[in-house]
């Protein structure tokens, strides 16, 4: 089993509709997460980072399952401009072994 | 504001050729990565420092060195280019919480 999975998608999604999609990691030990949202040709940003149970940030929302080790993100009302590849990264132990996805591409139609 | 310069955004360089690709910083954060994306590969770590003249070796270290003289400023160099380091380098930095923050991309290609 890979470290950190994700379905790589593509999601086609209308607009306006609700998505979620997951990313599992294998290591039990790992206490924070962080969801990236890239663009085509551009660099990875920051889009929300997981704590504890979960966060929220209007029409996203990330929740963490330590159960089943795993985090989600929610995407309500989507738009057209939430097109891009979402990556999630798990530190399990420190900065430097940041574990990352491949990413899930996600395209919302009109 | 959060900022990740890479100061060259699109190279085309010559096989055997020696590049060097620039990153500096301004958050004064300890840690600094160099990663190269390729399609359907995600993001591999080549080397991070987590302090002035300290590196590590990432994933793929082979055919790549860095230098870091100065706390902000984080060199990749590739001293015999070859066609397959044709790619994406996308250089980051992070402080105390983890969150990583990258620079725009160094988009290279090898001919």
């Amino acid at each position: 089993r890979k470290e950190v999975e994700q379905d790589p998608g593509p999601f086609n999604v209308p607009e306006g509709a609700t998505v979620a999609f997951n990313c599992t990691y294998s290591n039990s030990a790992s206490q924070s997460f962080f969801w990236y949202r890239q663009d085509c040709r551009k660099e990875p940003k920051l889009l929300m980072s997981v704590y504890s149970s979960g966060n929220e940030d209007g029409r996203f929302t990330a929740q963490l399952n330590r159960a089943s080790q795993y985090i989600s993100l929610l995407i309500r009302d989507s738009k057209l401009s939430d097109s891009a590849t979402y990556l999630c990264v798990v530190p399990p132990y420190s900065n430097y072994q940041l574990i990352w996805g491949a990413g899930t591409k996600l395209i919302i139609k009109p | 504001d959060v900022k990740v310069t890479q100061s060259s955004r699109y190279l085309v360089k010559r096989t055997g050729e020696k590049v060097f690709l620039e990153c500096v910083q301004d958050m004064d954060h300890e840690n600094m990565f160099w990663y190269r994306q390729d399609p359907g590969l995600g993001l591999r770590l080549i080397y991070f420092s987590y302090d002035v003249k300290m590196k590590e070796k990432g994933d793929i270290p082979e055919g790549y060195s860095v230098s870091r003289e100065k706390k902000e400023r984080f060199s990749l160099i590739l001293e015999s280019a070859s066609t397959n380091q044709t790619s994406m380098y996308l250089c980051a930095s992070s402080g105390a919480r983890n969150t990583i923050y990258f620079g725009e991309g160094s988009w290279l290609t090898v001919v």
